[in-house]
């Protein structure tokens, strides 16, 4: 059984366009991250929030913890190339052990000149 | 600069065989994990070490092993290789938590086919 769903799956924008990325779970977590992963590489962490409704800015990436931690959101602006990769929600379910992270399904995005 | 490195980058192995797939960490940390990555399943927890010798089952442990005889190295056996162990393998590494998440390090992964 998956606990963390996103979506859309697959996006392919054209640059300049805005998007949001849902990550959604019937869980509970205490904290959460958000991962990039380029082709050919491991994934990278862009942010971890904490605090349920936190709101946490990164130059045009702005991500949202859901007021009850069920939830997260990942808003691009202004999309460009660079910003093409897999994009991966990881939660911490505070079963004792925080270091373990659960994964979401992940979403493709694709921007294009 | 911190690194996560993995032995190879792809392997091709059959049916049957005995697979090796080893992590090396540079970074002194204490946890060691090991997933799988598929197609619209995300990262799926293999095993995880959170000090020498010590291990504990991910959500998908079946058909693999681990060894972890030295702090920097996490080794992941496939006893006898799958078709359906066909995958990306990632290994990462984290800092003891004491409540705080903090941030996995990933290597850039093991590609490894079983024919």
């Amino acid at each position: 059984t998956q606990l963390l769903e996103q979506s859309p799956q697959f996006l392919s924008i054209q640059e300049g366009e805005n998007l949001t990325v849902y990550c959604n779970s019937s869980s509970v977590f205490s904290s959460l991250q958000w991962y990039r992963q380029e082709p050919g590489e491991g994934p990278v962490l862009l942010v971890t929030v904490v605090t349920g409704g936190e709101v946490k800015k990164l130059k045009r990436l702005t991500f949202q913890f859901g007021d009850a931690r069920k939830d997260s959101s990942l808003h691009i602006t202004a999309a460009q190339p660079g910003d093409t990769g897999l994009y991966l929600c990881a939660g911490d379910l505070d079963t004792g052990t925080a270091s373990k992270l659960t994964f979401g399904t992940g979403t493709r995005l694709q921007v294009t000149l | 600069d911190v690194k996560v490195t993995q032995s190879s980058r792809y392997l091709v192995k059959r049916t049957g065989e005995k697979v090796f797939l080893e992590c090396v960490q540079d970074m002194d940390h204490e946890n060691m994990f090991w997933y799988r990555q598929d197609p619209g399943l995300g990262l799926r927890l293999i095993y995880f070490s959170y000090d020498v010798k010590m291990k504990e089952k991910g959500d998908i442990p079946e058909g693999y092993s681990v060894s972890r005889e030295k702090k920097e190295r996490f080794s992941l056996i496939l006893e006898s290789a799958s078709t359906n162990q066909t995958s990306m393998y990632l290994c990462a590494s984290s800092l003891l938590s004491s409540g705080a998440l903090y941030e996995q390090y990933f290597g850039p992964g093991t590609r490894l086919t079983v024919t």
